[in-house]
């Protein structure tokens, strides 16, 4: 069936450093691919999303391309704040538009 | 601005207990979900109902229950609370229905149970 997975957490970053969240999926067609954040006390939340091949999801500072062909679909952003610590979920759409996630990172920003 | 409201927060329970975590959602949104989530594995959907009056089972329905009360509150139900049920939950809303997700899931803060 349908998978995602993500890198292992917790990933653990100086503030204004570059990020990487790795996001590989293993899906029969084309399905969409989401990126969902949950801060801290909250639910998760919508961060981005991409429906199709090459396209780009942002929000926030973060981006996220939809890879085909190498069925990836990595979270980065530039320079991470404080603000951005919290657990990151990747997920995709299935044929049956039910939502497959991956097991989610933790990203930890030190100042 | 409540969103999905979800209680208790935390609950302790010993085998054998019953108990019902409660979601309220104010978005007027049909479709409303229960998942849970466990360490390194991601979110699983247990149950789901498209509008007020039907629910389907998901990925892991057994030893769960749930009601559509009506279109605002989606509760879940644990007759009898097994060390396996130790987790935490969410609830969540869409506008879309389940069957064509686009992505926009709407999730309450989640309710820690811990079955002894």
């Amino acid at each position: 069936g349908d998978s995602v997975t993500q890198m292992e957490g917790p990933v653990t970053l100086s503030e204004e450093a570059f990020l990487t969240i790795n996001c590989t999926y293993t899906a029969t067609g084309y399905p969409s691919l989401f990126w969902y954040v949950q801060y801290p006390g909250e639910g998760l939340q919508l961060l981005l999303k991409a429906t199709k091949a090459d396209d780009k999801g942002s929000n926030k500072g973060f981006e996220a391309t939809y890879r085909k062909e190498t069925t990836s679909f990595h979270l980065e952003k530039g320079s991470v704040q404080v603000s951005d610590s919290a657990v990151y979920f990747c997920a995709l759409s299935d044929s049956n538009y039910q939502l497959i996630w991956g097991a989610g990172t933790k990203l930890i920003i030190k100042p | 601005n409540a969103g999905v409201t979800q209680t208790p927060k935390f609950q302790v329970l010993k085998t054998g207990q019953s108990m019902t975590l409660q979601c309220a959602q104010d978005m007027n949104h049909n479709s409303m979900y229960w998942y849970r989530q466990d360490p390194g594995m991601g979110l699983r959907l247990i149950y789901y109902s498209a509008s007020e009056g039907t629910t389907d089972k998901g990925e892991v329905p057994n030893g769960y229950n749930v009601s559509r009360l009506n279109k605002r509150e989606f509760s879940l139900r644990l007759e009898s609370a097994a060390p396996s049920q130790t987790s935490v939950y969410f609830c969540a809303s869409s506008a879309e229905p389940p069957t064509g997700i686009t992505g926009e899931l709407f999730f309450g803060e989640g309710s820690r149970l811990t079955v002894l």
